[in-house]
């Protein structure tokens, strides 16, 4: 069955602080890996999208890894801003239909205090 | 930033009553989702198009029903909304496999 895992559910940190967020998939074939911030009410919005071929991309203050041997990803986030308040959720898309089927996480709920 | 839009972004209505909520993209993206999302919970497909005049359902059963008569425009109609139904829902469209772009969702409570 395909499916997502994200860790930890939950995250406080402080202003400033660096964390990592983890996102493991069972998803397969595996077509590629995004990542996106979901603030509050609102729609997703990607921060990165990766393929199998990739293994870093960065997005400012945001970088994925991705390790397709281990199907696992991580989002990194440095220098926390209080604007980082947001869900992460983590979404992979598969090759085996012409629809790429996208299959979601259910998200870390990060929140950054002052 | 991506052209997708959903009205309303907010609704609250009576039980019973018949609701379509629309969402339109001007990016010419032949594929679009309808996604439902409870709050702190990941998001379900519930109907996506590969374009003009397909339609299938999602992964999650669901009592609405959609249309693609057009490109750019995806209604998603409840023909007798329950307080079942209150979530909040999130279109989308893409473009082949890549990216999918969202919009704002709209938050529906029906009392």
């Amino acid at each position: 069955k395909n499916q997502v895992e994200q860790s930890p559910q939950s995250l406080i940190i402080l202003e400033g602080k660096n964390c990592t967020l983890q996102c493991n998939y069972t998803v397969s074939p595996f077509s590629n890996l995004r990542w996106y911030k979901q603030d509050t009410g609102r729609g997703p919005v990607s921060l990165t999208i990766m393929t199998f071929s990739e293994n870093t991309k960065s997005n400012g203050r945001y970088t994925a890894t991705l390790d397709a041997d281990t199907k696992q990803s991580s989002l990194h986030i440095t220098a926390s801003q209080l604007s980082d308040s947001a869900s992460y959720i983590c979404v992979v898309s598969d090759r085996g239909s012409t629809l790429g089927r996208l299959y979601f996480g259910r998200g870390t709920q990060l929140t950054v205090w002052p | 930033e991506a052209d997708i839009y959903q009205t309303p972004r907010y609704l609250v209505i009576g039980t019973g009553k018949k609701i379509t909520l629309e969402c339109s993209q001007t990016m010419g993206h032949d594929k679009m989702y309808w996604y439902q999302q409870d709050p702190g919970m990941e998001l379900h497909l519930i109907h996506y198009s590969y374009g003009v005049n397909s339609t299938e359902k999602g992964d999650l059963s669901s009592e609405s029903t959609v249309s693609r008569i057009r490109t750019e425009h995806f209604p998603l109609t409840l023909e007798s909304a329950r307080p079942s139904h209150t979530s909040q829902y999130l279109c989308a469209s893409s473009l082949l496999s890549t990216e999918a772009f969202f919009g704002q969702g709209t938050r529906l409570t029906v009392v």
